[in-house]
């Protein structure tokens, strides 16, 4: 059965300062995506990674995709405020799309 | 708004009743599935269609729960019978099928279902 976990689940960090969010998959995947969550809001996707070593960036948000190791790191530089949200990643397995509890990031002036 | 529309955004019923939401996918997107939220947890697969196929169905989905999209466009999910347990969101997703897209899926906003 396909399991994604992440951790750490609750996260809170100071404005400036760098941080990793991991994420390990239990079985070949086809596809990793990265996404966040806003309180009351739907989900925005992030990014999706295909292929081992895969590596996307979008401001201070830096995701990789390690197949082999199964995993997947999303880590943030440099934090602001504005980053304060939940970040769940996500593994498609013909279709089957599993989700992580999620990373609840806080980040505090 | 061309984004995933669900409603009702709110829904709240008596144990026992039945419910229906629909949710509008983005114009062309073949693919649309539902998940469930509770709080604190991600979301949780219980079904997709392509088209008006529905493909899989997920153990979560119980014989109370049923899914359709009759002409390939719009769904709704329809849950009879409700219980405390099903309280959650209900998130829609569609998704293009296409290579290049890369099978991402875009959220509604959810409808939020408080069973009293």
């Amino acid at each position: 059965e396909l399991k994604v976990e992440q951790n750490p689940l609750f996260l809170s960090m100071q404005e400036g300062k760098n941080y990793t969010i991991y994420c390990n998959y239990s079985t070949t995947s086809d596809r990793l995506y990265w996404y966040r969550q806003d309180p009351g809001k739907s989900l925005e996707s992030l990014f999706v990674l295909l292929s081992n070593g895969a590596v996307k960036q979008e401001g201070r948000l830096m995701a990789s995709l390690d197949t082999k190791a199964r995993l997947s790191t999303l880590h943030i530089t440099a934090a602001v405020h504005d980053l304060s949200a939940t970040y769940f990643c996500a593994v498609d397995r013909n279709n089957d799309m599993r989700f992580g509890a999620g990373t609840r990031l806080t980040v505090k002036p | 708004d061309t984004g995933v529309s669900q409603n009702p955004r709110h829904k709240i019923t008596k144990r026992g009743q039945n419910v229906t939401f629909r949710c509008d996918p983005i114009s062309e997107h073949n693919r649309l599935y539902w998940y469930r939220q509770t709080l604190g947890q991600g979301p949780e697969f219980l079904t997709y269609f392509q088209n008006e196929a529905q493909l899989e169905k997920s153990r979560l989905l119980s014989d109370r729960f049923s899914a359709e999209r009759p002409k390939g466009s719009f769904s709704t999910l329809e849950i009879q019978r409700t219980e405390q347990g099903d309280s959650a969101m209900y998130l829609c997703a569609s998704s293009p099928l296409s290579r290049l897209a890369k099978n991402i899926q875009y959220f509604g906003a959810g409808t939020r279902l408080s069973v009293l």
